[in-house]
């Protein structure tokens, strides 16, 4: 089955700590992947995809396809990025499949 | 100014009654798509649909049902036959039909409440 996976429903950090978002994936074939941020009262929205390979608001994913896992990192987090994220996969029929989520909470 | 939109935010409904979400996009995409987010389970396809008169079940569909008679318009049904349909509803739209990736836009969702 393909699925997504994200094993903590909440990531507690402090300000300034480096942040680790894990994703796991289940997919036969080439996989494309997304994570998508929800921030307080505001829409769904795309973070970034890993066939871009680029670093939005601080914030890189690297596809490992031997480990089938997609993590989400930052260096130093920012009380701006709490939020709710989600990890994403394009699924054959144009559907994209969205993991759990997890929590963000970034403390001062 | 271009986007999504989903009406009514909120909504109340009484056992037994179908109610009808509505969701309609200025981007001219192609492609809409109906979730379901519940805490803990993420977000959940129902419906979607590639292009107009055309339209897919996606993995929880069975209580719903969808039209597409307008590229713009995308209408979910939530049925009396759903068994729990307290839960935050979100639009979404894509362009490129036959285009495999791609950002979905998302609607500000709606919270439909069954009492």
């Amino acid at each position: 089955a393909q699925r997504v996976t994200q094993p903590e429903k909440l990531l507690s950090v402090f300000k300034g700590a480096p942040v680790e978002l894990k994703c796991n994936y289940s997919y036969s074939g080439s996989p494309e992947l997304f994570w998508y941020v929800q921030y307080s009262r505001q829409r769904l929205q795309l973070l970034l995809r890993h066939i871009s390979r680029e670093s939005i608001k601080g914030f890189t994913a690297d596809l490992n396809k031997g480990e089938t896992s997609f993590h989400l990192k930052k260096p130093f987090a920012q009380e701006e990025d709490s939020a709710m994220y989600y990890c994403a996969l394009w699924k054959y029929g144009n559907k994209l499949v969205f993991g759990a989520g997890t929590i963000l909470r970034v403390k001062s | 100014d271009g986007g999504i939109t989903q009406s009514p935010k909120y909504l109340f409904r009484k056992e037994g009654q179908n109610v009808t979400l509505s969701c309609e996009q200025n981007l001219n995409h192609d492609a809409m798509y109906w979730y379901r987010q519940d805490p803990g389970q993420g977000l959940r396809l129902i419906y979607y649909s590639q292009i107009v008169n055309d339209f897919q079940k996606g993995d929880i569909a069975e209580g719903y049902s969808v039209s597409r008679e307008k590229k713009e318009s995308f209408p979910l049904t939530v049925t009396s036959a759903q068994k729990n349909p307290t839960a935050f509803y979100l639009c979404a739209s894509r362009e490129g039909q036959g285009i495999k990736t791609g950002e979905l836009f998302f609607g500000e969702g709606s919270r439909l409440t069954v009492l």
